[in-house]
């Protein structure tokens, strides 16, 4: 157990609908950040907040949006969804930018 | 072209056999090196976390990084069925640059150890 929390494990709703991840990092951590894992892309990067901040950005679509709260925990917001959002999505958590980054268990997403 | 290549596998071996897991990747800003194993239906688990150029052991594992040749490697001595998993490689560019923090992932290996 890496100590990083996400809810909901499993997610199933329909195309064109709006859906919120959440994240609870490690107990001190202040950087979460987010990842897509898909058959085809692998693991791909989409952003990072620290201590509430925006700090880097990857390949993230237009369509979601990310923040960081004052208590730390994330939420990752995904719209407008499409069949191919349909992934395996995880949050990182570490201490500070370049530390080692924990994953959590991944919400699983099914677009319908 | 992507910036971290690995051979997705998949790997079979027999238990107790060495098995080596490679990537190699093309940018030169990459300064953190990092593999990471994950079973089925679970999180990526950190294994090795290496900085720069050399060599770091922990127990059964060995990492390898060769920035001259971009090139790292992850040795399994005495390979075990439990050791069955996706190995991804991971890599991080040093600070300062937009990527900061960044993981890029290699396609991950998938490895099965049969007894």
């Amino acid at each position: 157990d890496s100590g990083v929390t996400q809810t909901p494990k499993h997610l199933i709703t329909a195309t064109g609908q709006r859906v919120t991840l959440r994240c609870s990092p490690r107990s001190g951590d202040l950087s979460v950040y987010w990842y897509q894992q898909s058959l085809d892309q692998g693991l791909q990067f989409l952003i990072q907040y620290y201590n509430g901040e925006e700090r880097a950005k990857g390949n993230i679509l237009e369509r979601f949006s990310a923040q960081q709260f004052p208590d730390l925990h994330s939420e990752l917001n995904l719209s407008s969804l499409e069949l191919g959002d349909s992934a395996l999505y995880f949050c990182a958590s570490s201490v500070a930018t370049m530390d080692t980054q924990y994953f959590g268990p991944g919400t699983r997403l099914t677009v319908l | 072209q992507k910036e971290v290549e690995q051979d997705p596998g998949p790997l079979s071996v027999p238990e107790g056999a060495i098995v080596s897991l490679n990537c190699t990747y093309s940018n030169s800003a990459f300064q953190y090196f990092m593999w990471y194993r994950q079973y089925s239906r679970k999180g990526p688990e950190l294994l090795m976390y290496t900085y720069s150029s050399g060599n770091k052991e922990d127990g059964r594992f060995t990492a390898q990084v060769d920035k001259s040749s971009k090139y790292i490697s992850l040795f399994i001595r005495d390979s075990q069925p439990s050791d069955s998993a996706t190995y991804l490689c991971a890599m991080s560019a040093n600070a300062g640059g937009t990527s900061y923090g960044k993981l890029t992932f290699g396609q991950g290996t998938i490895l099965t150890v049969h007894p």
